[in-house]
């Protein structure tokens, strides 16, 4: 069975600060990974994918994340926040060869502080 | 026009009516999703298709079901709405392999 845990449902930044936001995740067989943000009001929006190429995956907005096999992680980072980046963000994995279902995880608000 | 069309954008409804939420594509997928979004839970998936004669239960379908009129349409429906139900519905498709999720804007629904 998949599973995916993002640690911390907020996170509170500073703008200019750096943006980290964790995700790991539990998968019988070789995952893609994926980040969605959610802007008020507003359906998912696809940030990045992982599906089995390059481990430091870059993304829109100047996101990226790395794919740990060893440590079943696939965190969220951003080197300077912006006041546009607040919004929920969303960790998802699905495998390889399955039926293309997402399992989602719990999300994690961001906040940026001026 | 939006990829995914997702009708009504907001409801209210009242516990034990039969209410149906509609979700329209012009992105060509096969693979159509219906999911439910409550603070802290993320999204749980409710149903799902792959074509039109294909129909599959997600991890919460109780009190639901879905219908799949076209490649292009894929409908919710509540038999018999309760306050439980209460939550952002999002409709998803997707093409084979590892594209990704393409969202609707959702339907907000309160049932009171």
């Amino acid at each position: 069975a998949q599973s995916v845990t993002q640690l911390g449902s907020h996170v509170s930044v500073s703008e200019g600060a750096l943006v980290l936001l964790r995700c790991n995740y539990s998968s019988s067989v070789p995952p893609y990974l994926f980040w969605y943000v959610q802007y008020p009001n507003q359906g998912l929006q696809l940030l990045l994918k992982y599906t089995s190429a390059a481990t430091l995956v870059k993304g829109i907005n100047g996101f990226e994340a790395e794919f740990k096999k060893s440590e079943t992680s696939f965190h969220l980072t951003k080197p300077s926040a912006h006041m546009s980046d607040a919004a929920e963000y969303f960790c998802a994995v699905s495998g390889i060869g399955n039926t293309g279902k997402l399992i989602f995880g719990q999300g994690t608000t961001l906040q940026v502080k001026p | 026009d939006a990829d995914v069309t997702q009708t009504p954008r907001n409801r209210i409804t009242k516990t034990g009516k039969r209410i149906m939420l509609e979700c329209s594509q012009t992105k060509g997928h096969d693979r159509m999703y219906w999911y439910r979004q409550d603070p802290g839970l993320g999204l749980r998936l409710i149903y799902y298709s792959f074509d039109v004669k294909d129909i599959n239960k997600g991890e919460i379908s109780d009190g639901y079901s879905v219908s799949r009129q076209a490649q292009a349409k894929f409908s919710l429906s509540l038999e018999s709405a309760i306050p439980n139900q209460t939550a952002l519905y999002f409709c998803a498709t997707s093409s084979q392999g590892a594209g990704g999720y393409t969202f609707g804007s959702g339907t907000r629904l309160t049932v009171v």
